[in-house]
Order: C-alpha cells, then structure tokens, then sequence
C-alpha cells in the first residue's frame, strides 16, 4: 500500500520558535498533499491543501503567515509554523492523494504531536 | 459546506460482538473512505468506497451515494479494533480533491 512518512513524530518547542514538519510520500508521486490538525477527542481539521510547484490554498481562518508549505517535490511537502506559541500545540497530521483518472484516495501520516511551551 | 456525521458517537462492546457504524453525509459525493485511528494517532485506510459493498476480513462497507450514507460493519470484535473510526467524503464535481471528515465515532472493546 501506500505509506506516508512525517517526521518528526513529536517536538516540543519554547515559545517564539519556529518548527518545521515534513511529510515525505514513500512509494508513490504526489502533486496534492494535505495538511491537517487535530485537537484531543475531536476531528481533523483541514489546514490547506499543497500543491507542487505552486502556493498552498488555505481554508478560512487558517493564517498562511503562520503556517509556512512548500511543496517543493512530487514526494515532499513542509509545515512551518513560525514564531509558535502554546494555542499552536496540537497533533498536525498530513495526508498524500493517489490519483488514477476518477480514482482519488488519501494516505495519511502518522502525525506530529506539537507542544509549545 | 457538506456537513458528515457520524454515529454513535462512542460504543462500549464486548469482545465478539458486532456493530455498524454509520456516515451520514448533506451532498452527492464522489469519494468517501472510513479510517481507523489507533491510539498512537495513525489513520489507517480501510475502504475506499464512494458507493457500493466491500469486505475486507471482519470488517466491511456499503455506501447508498443516492440516499448519502454509508455503513461500516466490524464482525467479531477484538480489543485492536478499539479507537476512533472516522469516515471522510469528497464533495460531487468539486474541482479540488480535499476530504471532509465525519464526527467520529470512538468504539472500545472491553475482553
């Protein structure tokens, strides 16, 4: 199957520094990525969707000053969020589209548990 | 936007007992998949089901895209299959690929 690297799996981050996470598609080229976050007992919340070689597209609310992507390859994209305080801990989780003509399916990443101290 | 709920949203099973999840979803939808999330956080894919039945082992899914839901059945329970199930559509003729994510629905299997 397809598998989706994300590293690191944990940091923990005084407040006013930057963090970057980076989300790899191991087997497969991926020209979508996306990146999520999920706070305890609830759902994943689309952050923005990557695209290569182009600019993210944020959902609303979400500050693309914050949180920095580059998807600077079909099998890599980046997460920074810069100058991070402690609202910004939570569990960020990125996800990479397999795409066959109308087939479209989402593998994800085991994750990266962000704690801003 | 497409609103996904899920029910219920927690079930307490014993050890070989069966249940059916449901996914029920506001809009047509051209791709729907349920996900396992373990307790270390990693969602596992188990259907890729935008419409018809599928079976993998104990577990299996349905989806009636014309009346918008979807069923998943887990068979059998064992304590592994405790953690949240989330199912996640993508909106008919959107030009985007992005998943809304249902509610959730955590299961925990008592031995």
């Amino acid at each position: 199957g397809a598998v989706v690297s994300q590293h690191p799996s944990r940091v923990i981050c005084k407040s006013g520094t930057s963090v970057k996470i980076e989300c790899r598609s191991l087997d497969f080229q991926a020209t979508t990525m996306f990146w999520y976050r999920q706070f305890p007992k609830q759902s994943l919340m689309l952050m923005a969707t990557s695209n290569e070689g182009s600019k993210a597209t944020y959902e609303q609310g979400v500050e693309k000053d914050k949180f920095l992507i580059n998807h600077a390859s079909l099998t890599l994209s980046t997460l920074t969020v810069t100058s991070a305080h402690p609202e910004d801990s939570s569990f960020y989780i990125c996800s990479a589209s397999w795409t066959s003509g109308s087939y479209n399916e989402q593998f994800f990443g085991p994750g990266t548990r962000l704690t801003v101290l | 936007g497409i609103q996904v709920e899920q029910s219920p949203p927690d079930l307490i099973l014993q050890e070989g007992a069966n249940s059916t999840l449901r996914c029920n979803f506001s809009d047509s939808v051209n791709n729907l998949q349920w996900f396992h999330q373990n307790p270390w956080g990693q969602l596992i894919n188990l259907f890729y089901i935008p419409s018809g039945t599928k079976q993998n082992g104990r577990l299996s899914a349905t989806t009636v895209a014309t009346e918008r839901y979807s069923l998943l059945y887990i068979s059998s329970s064992q304590t592994t299959d405790s953690g949240v199930y989330f199912c996640a559509v993508r909106r008919w003729n959107f030009g985007n690929e992005k998943l809304t994510f249902g509610t959730g629905t955590r299961l925990t299997i008592i031995p």
